[in-house]
């Protein structure tokens, strides 16, 4: 089968850094991504990893153990607009030579002032 | 460039009702999805398409018809609209990266749809 584990909710208040925790057991693994989405609106694309490793784009950082079936987003200096859900998902190799995205169920991230 | 779209916004289908949401997107991608996303349960892909002409079954697929019949456009249909079906369905679509797997999916705003 496949799962994939990550926090319900997260609360921090603007300028720290958060850390949102996804683990995953799938077979036929390809990368690990990362979306927002804020209330009402569409998923948008973080970050993906596919290596081990952490990979940065502006205050927005993603890493990935593939030997721990492990990654994290680290979100530095939050500002109130991070308030959204961020959802991890796996890139799954399927038996037909398609890879699908297989989401998680979301990280509500509230930012406080 | 207007990425994906979704057509309608939102709908109120009583049950039985039969209905269609369209997708369009304006990247010249390859590969098309449709999901549904509940409450406490992610996204889950309902179908998928590989290319014009081509559709497969995702991991929700019962109650639903899909049909690429042109490269920009994705249609989800329900042929008998059921409340379980309530939900919110985004659309997706992504290119097929030069190293052979895709990264990144570009999603539509959404459609809601309420079946009484």
């Amino acid at each position: 089968g496949q799962s994939l584990e990550q926090p319900s909710e997260v609360t921090a208040v603007e300028g720290a850094i958060v850390q949102i925790n996804c683990t995953y057991q799938t077979s036929g693994f390809y990368g690990l991504s990362w979306y927002q989405q804020h209330d009402g609106g569409a998923p948008t694309f973080l970050s993906y990893n596919a290596l081990d490793g952490l990979e940065e784009t502006g205050r927005f950082s993603s890493f990935l153990s593939r030997s721990d079936s492990y990654g994290y987003l680290l979100l530095q200096e939050l500002q109130m607009k991070d308030s959204a859900s961020y959802f991890c998902a796996v890139t799954r190799a399927m038996n037909t030579g398609f890879q699908k995205l297989v989401f998680g169920t979301g990280t509500r991230l509230l930012v406080s002032p | 460039n207007a990425g994906v779209t979704q057509t309608p916004k939102f709908r109120v289908l009583k049950t039985g009702q039969s209905m269609t949401l369209l997708c369009a997107q304006d990247m010249n991608h390859e590969y098309m999805y449709w999901y549904r996303q509940d409450p406490g349960m992610g996204l889950r892909l309902i179908h998928y398409s590989v290319g014009e002409g081509t559709t497969a079954k995702g991991e929700v697929p019962d109650g639903y018809n899909v049909s690429r019949l042109k490269k920009q456009n994705f249609l989800l249909g329900l042929e008998s609209a059921a409340p379980s079906q309530t939900s919110v369905y985004f659309c997706a679509s992504s290119s097929l990266k030069t190293s052979g797997y895709e990264e990144t999916q570009y999603f539509g705003p959404g459609t809601r749809l309420l079946v009484l």
